[in-house]
């Protein structure tokens, strides 16, 4: 596609609930990245992959935090038993590996109440 | 580890001021650096970088900022702001690793018409 592409936009959900939030990179970008935005916070790295493996998820910041990478194209980052302070806007962006094209998403905006 | 700091959190300018946003960042070698833009609803986009050469680098809508290693320092610079640049604005540093981008926390840049 033209962009990158993120569903759900926004997600509510109970905590102690799964979520799966969903990226959808441009077209060819081999790379793609998932970052946390919280207000006052900045952008938080949390996973690379590179084609389908992840050769850094340093970011991650717990094991209720994982992520996959499919095709060499979608990727789907799952919260498992979600925290209030996972609250947040999950950033995806891809690029052509070069850093010269880092192209963000929209976001989904999670809220755990 | 390495970090971005983002000086000003708040900057209020009327119309036509001259604007310089800091800047700093912790790693002493090779750098590439970047200046995001996020503007009200909009994802982020990328205003401008820096990998090597003229440390004055130019970027979209008349910002420019200034490398100087000696400081390590990255300052977004405009001469005369607009109200269409009301956004948040973050400065980036590609990690060591060279998998991703460390992010400040940003600067929100308001302007008065």
């Amino acid at each position: 596609g033209a962009g990158v592409s993120q569903s759900p936009s926004n997600k509510v959900t109970e905590k102690g609930k799964d979520v799966e939030l969903r990226c959808d990179p441009i077209s060819g970008h081999t790379a793609l990245y998932w970052y946390r935005q919280s207000l006052g916070q900045g952008l938080e790295f949390l996973i690379y992959f590179q084609g389908n493996s992840a050769p850094d998820k340093s970011g991650l910041p717990s094991d209720r935090f994982s992520a996959e990478r499919t095709g060499g194209s979608v990727s789907t980052l799952t919260i498992q038993r979600t925290q209030q302070e996972d609250s947040a806007v999950y950033l995806c962006a891809s690029s052509d590996g070069t850093f010269y094209g880092y192209t963000f998403g929209s976001g989904t905006r999670l809220t755990v109440v | 580890a390495q970090s971005v700091s983002q000086h000003n959190h708040h900057v209020i300018l009327s119309e036509a001021a001259s604007l310089e946003l800091g800047c700093n960042y912790s790693y002493g070698g090779t750098v590439n650096l970047f200046w995001y833009v996020q503007y009200p609803g909009q994802h982020l986009q990328l205003l401008l970088k820096y990998f090597s050469g003229d440390p004055l680098v130019k970027g979209i809508k008349g910002f420019e900022a200034e490398f100087i290693k000696s400081k390590f320092s990255f300052n977004l610079r405009k001469p005369s702001v607009q109200w269409s640049d009301t956004a948040e604005y973050f400065c980036a540093v590609k990690n060591q690793a060279g998998t991703a981008l460390i992010f400040g926390k940003g600067t929100t840049l308001s302007v008065s018409s």
